[in-house]
């Protein structure tokens, strides 16, 4: 599975957007790159996932360079409920690995 | 619709016991997914289950760590001869199918804390 790399936090202030970029150097051809965000006491909540170019949802958008080493999850006009640790993920959907590998994450703190 | 419980949400426990955690995933869910998380990590894979069997088990820590799914739907995580070190909260999750990357739904998970 491919490592990842976050920042450990991050501050922002409400009503800004929010981007919060992941390292993935030795993306595999066949990965994806999905994040989940997981607040205090509760279990990771998935969140957007890619494979290239941008993906965008009701909740976020993330974009991916033509390289694929990297991806930034973009949060529009973030609120004080979107505090979280935000966590970046990159495997293969069809391959045998069912878990989940998670990395330490990175914590988003928004201020008022 | 129900999401993902777990039960007891808060374990305390004293050194040397034997615990059981519970999980009941989401209806129709045939995936679940063992993670135990320690404090300022991401959760850590544990065990996955594909219906009744351990289909893969490769995170289990030690022998001390076992979990069944004796009907293919509320899963027992067991812990015998509990440490300080397990101490953590463990989280369930299950998904839809068996392909790799189905959405995983998380429960709100177990605080084991061993005194």
């Amino acid at each position: 599975l491919a490592k990842t790399t976050q920042p450990i936090s991050m501050d922002s202030y409400e009503g800004q957007e929010v981007n919060i970029t992941c390292s993935h150097n030795n993306i595999a051809t066949n990965d994806y790159i999905t994040w989940y965000q997981q607040f205090p006491s509760q279990g990771p909540r998935f969140i957007i996932q890619g494979y290239k170019t941008k993906v965008t949802n009701e909740v976020a958008s993330l974009f991916i360079p033509a390289d694929r080493k990297s991806s930034t999850l973009s949060l529009p006009r973030v609120s004080l409920s979107d505090t979280a640790v935000y966590y970046c993920l990159v495997g293969d959907p069809s391959g045998s690995a069912r878990q989940l590998t998670f990395g330490s994450g990175t914590q988003l703190t928004v201020l008022p | 619709g129900a999401g993902v419980s777990q039960t007891p949400s808060n374990k305390v426990t004293e050194k040397g016991k034997y615990v059981e955690l519970r999980c009941d995933p989401i209806s129709g869910h045939t995936a679940l997914y063992w993670y135990r998380q320690s404090l300022g990590q991401g959760p850590e894979f544990l065990i996955y289950f594909q219906g009744t069997g351990a289909a893969d088990d490769s995170g289990l820590p030690n022998d001390r760590f076992f979990a069944v799914r004796p009907e293919g739907s509320v899963s027992t995580l067991k812990i015998q001869r509990t440490e300080r070190g397990d101490s953590a909260v463990y989280l369930c999750a299950s998904s839809l199918g068996a392909g790799g990357y189905n959405e995983q739904f998380f429960g709100p998970g177990t605080r084991l804390t061993v005194l």
